[in-house]
């Protein structure tokens, strides 16, 4: 089926900390692999994302790596601070990149 | 530029009734798609919208339905309500599609009693 798994669920870490959310998706052909960040009350936001032809990329604290054979990418985030505390999403493209499925979403919190 | 505005940002509902929301997206973004979101399931994907074409939808009953018009203006309405249609809807708003960046709007807050 169309479903993107994601763990985990939550995360609590301290200030200074790296931490990590991984994801599996089961579309083969799924191409493109963002991750959001949704602050309490806020809209979710674009923080970084990945496509299926590169298998790392970073952007400062943030990033974001893709195993195509396992099925599976993961975000890290190094050097945690308390402003990264949100809900975080990883999504992917299914249906020949027709749609954007989601994970469950992982609450981080960073404790100073 | 302006972002992805979504009117209203608050609705209550009685069951049984129906309810539309709009959507304006980014000027230049010809696709627009919408999502559920709700404590319990988390981002779930309605449908896609792209030049006033249906052209992906996700598993959800015919009472969700959606349109697109002309300037990429988008709406969404629901007919029937039940309890359970009670979320934060969420448009988004991307130049092409899915596999491309999509920006969100702050969303509608619908809540049916």
């Amino acid at each position: 089926g169309e479903n993107v798994e994601q763990h985990p669920s939550t995360l609590s870490v301290q200030e200074g900390d790296s931490a990590v959310i991984k994801c599996t998706y089961s579309d083969s052909a799924s191409n493109y692999f963002p991750w959001y960040k949704q602050e309490l009350g806020k809209r979710p936001q674009l923080i970084i994302d990945i496509r299926s032809n590169v298998g790392e990329k970073k952007d400062q604290r943030i990033a974001v790596t893709l195993n195509k054979t396992a099925k599976h990418f993961s975000l890290h985030i190094t050097e945690t601070q308390p402003e990264d505390s949100a809900v975080y999403f990883c999504a992917a493209t299914y249906n020949q990149g027709g749609k954007l499925i989601f994970g469950q979403g992982t609450e981080l919190s960073v404790k100073p | 530029k302006a972002g992805v505005t979504q009117t209203p940002r608050y609705l209550i509902k009685t069951r049984g009734q129906q309810v539309t929301l709009s959507c304006s997206p980014i000027s230049g973004h010809r696709s627009v798609s919408w999502y559920q979101q709700t404590p319990g399931q988390g981002l779930q994907f309605l449908f896609e919208y792209f030049s006033e074409t249906q052209r992906n939808k996700g598993n959800f009953p015919g009472r969700f339905s959606g349109r697109q018009f002309s300037n990429s203006r988008s709406e969404m309405n629901v007919s029937t309500l039940e309890l359970g249609d009670s979320a934060l809807y969420l448009c988004a708003s991307s130049l092409q599609g899915a596999a491309y960046e999509q920006y969100f709007g702050p969303g509608t807050r619908l809540t049916v009693t």
